[in-house]
C-alpha cells in the first residue's frame, strides 16, 4: 500500500525550533518529488515546500523562506522539514504529499498522508 | 504569493450541476496549464480531483469536470450527490517554480 505518515508535530513556544518527518512506503521513494502543505486550525490549505526526488532542487513559499528546511534521505524513504523561529501564525496540521511526476515536476499531489499537528504557543 | 480567488461557499440541489471558479494572474492560473483541485472532507487530507486543467486521476467520478479560461479556472460538478458535500481547493503552478493554492469553496448539497 502506497503510504505517506507524517510525525514529530508537538506543542512549542514561538521562537522554538521543531523537527518534522514523513516515512513513506509501498512505492520507490527516489523517483518522486515530495511537498509539504499546511492548513491552520478551520482554514484552507497552505504550500509549504518541495524537495526534487534526489534532494538536488528545494523550493520555498515566501513566508517560510529563511526559516524552513526541506530535506529528505532516500536510503531511509523518508522526508523532513526543520522548521526555525516559529511563529503563532505557523500554527497547522502539517502534511506531506507525494507529487504526481516520476522524475519530473508536476506540481500536484496524488498522495497524502494524514498530517501532524504544530502548535506555537506560549 | 497572493492565494488564488475562490467563492466561499457553493451549494445546489442532488442532480444539479455545480461550478467552482479559481481565479488568478498571468503569474500563475493564466500562464500555465498546471490548475489542480482537491476536495476535502471533514478531517481527511486532500484528494486529488483533477490536474493539469482537465485531467480525472482515475478513480475520480466523471462528473468532476475541469476548465480554464484566462486567468479563471473552473471545476463542474454535475449530478450533484450528497457525497460531493465537502470544501474544494484549486491550485496552480507559479512562474517563481512555487504552487499556490486558493482560499477554498464549501460545497452544500441542499
Amino acid at each position: 500500500e502506497v503510504q505517506l505518515v507524517e510525525s514529530g508535530g508537538v506543542v512549542v513556544q514561538p521562537g522554538g525550533s521543531l523537527r518534522l518527518s514523513c516515512a513513506a512506503s509501498g512505492f520507490t521513494f527516489d523517483d518522486y518529488a515530495i511537498h509539504w502543505v499546511r492548513q491552520p486550525p478551520g482554514k484552507g490549505l497552505e504550500w509549504v515546500s518541495l524537495i526534487g526526488w534526489n534532494g538536488g532542487s528545494t523550493y520555498y513559499a515566501d513566508s517560510v523562506k529563511g526559516r524552513f528546511t526541506i530535506s529528505r534521505d532516500n536510503s531511509k524513504n523518508s522526508l523532513y522539514l526543520q522548521m526555525n523561529s516559529l511563529r503563532p501564525e505557523d500554527t497547522a496540521l502539517y502534511y506531506c504529499a507525494r507529487d504526481r511526476g516520476i522524475r519530473l515536476y508536476k506540481y500536484d499531489m496524488e498522495v497524502w498522508g494524514k498530517g501532524t499537528t504544530v502548535t506555537v504557543s506560549s | 504569493q497572493s492565494a488564488l480567488t475562490q467563492p466561499a461557499s457553493v451549494s445546489g440541489s442532488p442532480g444539479q450541476s455545480i461550478t467552482i471558479s479559481c481565479t488568478g494572474t498571468n503569474s500563475d492560473i493564466g500562464g500555465y496549464n498546471s490548475v489542480s483541485w482537491y476536495q476535502q472532507h471533514p478531517g481527511k487530507a486532500p484528494k486529488l480531483m483533477i490536474y493539469d486543467v482537465t485531467n480525472r486521476p482515475s478513480g475520480v467520478s466523471y462528473r468532476f469536470s475541469g476548465s480554464k479560461s484566462g486567468n479563471t479556472a473552473s471545476l463542474t460538478i454535475s449530478g450533484l450527490q450528497a457525497e460531493d458535500e465537502a470544501d474544494y481547493y484549486c491550485s496552480s503552478y507559479t512562474s517563481r517554480s512555487t504552487l499556490v493554492f486558493g482560499g477554498g469553496t464549501n460545497v452544500t448539497v441542499l
